[in-house]
């Protein structure tokens, strides 16, 4: 039961380009979406997130777009950094904070230097 | 930065023995989590836990599984009688109104043998 799909296992990006990295969800009654991102032997670190309400949040180099009609999201990364190279995890929750998220696979970026 | 605190980082045990497994959560949270991930998959939410007692729980987390917070500040989760597939990363996090996401732990590395 693959609620939350990444369905690129991994993304290799030059520095200084753009990263986008994609997320699909089944679910509709999802209201509240992260992006995680996990470095080896280290849990995962909250990036981003969006509410249902809006279809875009950004912060700093990091926008995530939210298209619920298709009930995709995207993390873009711009510019890319090699310090950005790790496992992203998009989650999905039924409404902000308290509920539990719903994981995808993950999407493994590699920035090159 | 406030954090969660995990103890051990990693933790070997024989199959059929019990292991507790220890998180310090950040100190004015209030919603508390347990999630795993086995080698290569996806994160797995395992348990949520609030008011001293447990608001949601999925299928993994059976009679084997329990959790505690025996004072103001551990939280706790217990398997009673591990078995192989118990190996993964468990991973606590916590979550305090305000914040956009939960804050994790780095993990502890559960290896049965």
């Amino acid at each position: 039961d693959q609620q939350v799909k990444q369905n690129s296992p991994s993304l290799s990006v030059q520095e200084g380009r753009i990263s986008i990295l994609n997320c699909d969800y089944t679910n509709s009654m999802f209201d509240y979406f992260l992006w995680y991102k996990k470095y080896p032997a280290e849990g995962p670190t909250f990036l981003i997130s969006i509410s249902s309400i809006k279809d875009k949040n950004e912060d700093g180099r990091f926008t995530v777009f939210l298209n619920k009609s298709a009930k995709h999201l995207s993390l873009h990364i711009v510019p890319s950094q090699p310090g950005d190279s790790a496992v992203y995890f998009c989650a999905a929750s039924k409404t902000s904070g308290t509920y539990k998220y719903i994981f995808g696979t993950g999407t493994r970026l590699k920035v090159l230097a | 930065e406030p954090e969660v605190t995990q103890t051990p980082s990693h933790q070997v045990t024989q199959m059929g023995q019990e292991v507790i497994l220890r998180c310090v959560p950040i100190s004015n949270h209030l919603y508390f989590y347990w999630y795993r991930q086995i080698l290569g998959q996806k994160v797995e939410f395992l348990v949520s836990f609030y008011n001293n007692e447990i608001s949601e729980k999925s299928e993994i987390f059976d009679d084997q599984f329990s959790v505690e917070r025996p004072d103001g500040s551990n939280f706790t989760l217990k398997i009673r009688s591990t078995k192989l597939e118990d190996s993964a990363m468990y991973f606590c996090a916590s979550y305090g109104f305000g914040g956009y996401g939960y804050t994790f732990g780095s993990g502890t590395r559960l290896t049965v043998v």
